[in-house]
């Protein structure tokens, strides 16, 4: 089991650009969660997925965030356009209620 | 909208000592996560609590879960250097949210 797979690892982008992160979840796991962690905020819950439906994204901060889950291995998570503010580190997580497991993470910094 | 609220969110402490670490939430739930996070890395689970009255333990950490009072407690005995972390707690009431983090550090 290789875990939850997030890439890239580290993302560098000019304000303005595109950026879409990437989650593949551990296979079986019902729920999907992206978080966003900076050293103001804490860790904020952007949305969640249950069987790839959006339950709730309420978290995403505006209309610049959108994310996917377009079958059960796969979810993104896209920023446009991008702003020096989103600079965090951005998790995803899967799992169900017996334990969820994180992935690595994404640092974006948006210059 | 679930509060999950920690503290303390700064925690020095000696070599050998003991510590409880507080977690507190807003709505009921019976689903509480206690994960650490060391420095630039991601988030490793420690224990699941599934009902009151939960207690889990792994080597010097002890986490237990009261739903009544809403109240989680992870206790620390006779910390050692390799605790320093960040401890986090999380409420599932639906979704997850996480409490503030409590970054301890335990000194010789």
């Amino acid at each position: 089991d290789a875990g939850v797979i997030q890439s890239p690892r580290h993302e560098v982008t000019e304000m303005g650009q595109e950026v879409t992160l990437r989650c593949k979840p551990i296979s079986g796991h019902d729920y999907l969660f992206w978080y966003r962690q900076t050293m103001m905020r804490g860790l904020e819950l952007l949305i969640y997925f249950n069987n790839n439906v959006p339950i709730d994204d309420s978290g995403m901060p505006e209309d610049r965030f959108s994310a996917k889950m377009p079958n059960a291995s796969f979810s993104t998570l896209k920023i446009q356009p991008s702003e020096p503010r989103d600079s965090a580190v951005y998790f995803c997580a899967s799992g169900w209620e017996l334990g969820y497991t994180f992935g690595s993470g994404t640092r974006l910094t948006v210059v | 909208e679930l509060k999950v609220e920690q503290n303390p969110l700064f925690l020095s402490m000696q070599e050998g000592k003991n510590y409880t670490i507080y977690c507190n939430y807003s709505t009921t739930s019976d689903r509480l996560y206690w994960y650490r996070q060391d420095p630039g890395k991601s988030l490793e689970s420690l224990f699941v609590l599934l009902s009151n009255g939960a207690v889990k333990q792994e080597g010097r950490l002890m986490a237990s879960l009261d739903t009544k009072a809403r109240l989680s407690t992870l206790h620390i005995t006779a910390a050692v250097h390799d605790l320093s972390a960040t401890y986090f707690c999380a409420v599932d009431g639906g979704d997850m949210r996480f409490g503030a983090g409590t970054r301890l550090t335990v000194k010789p």
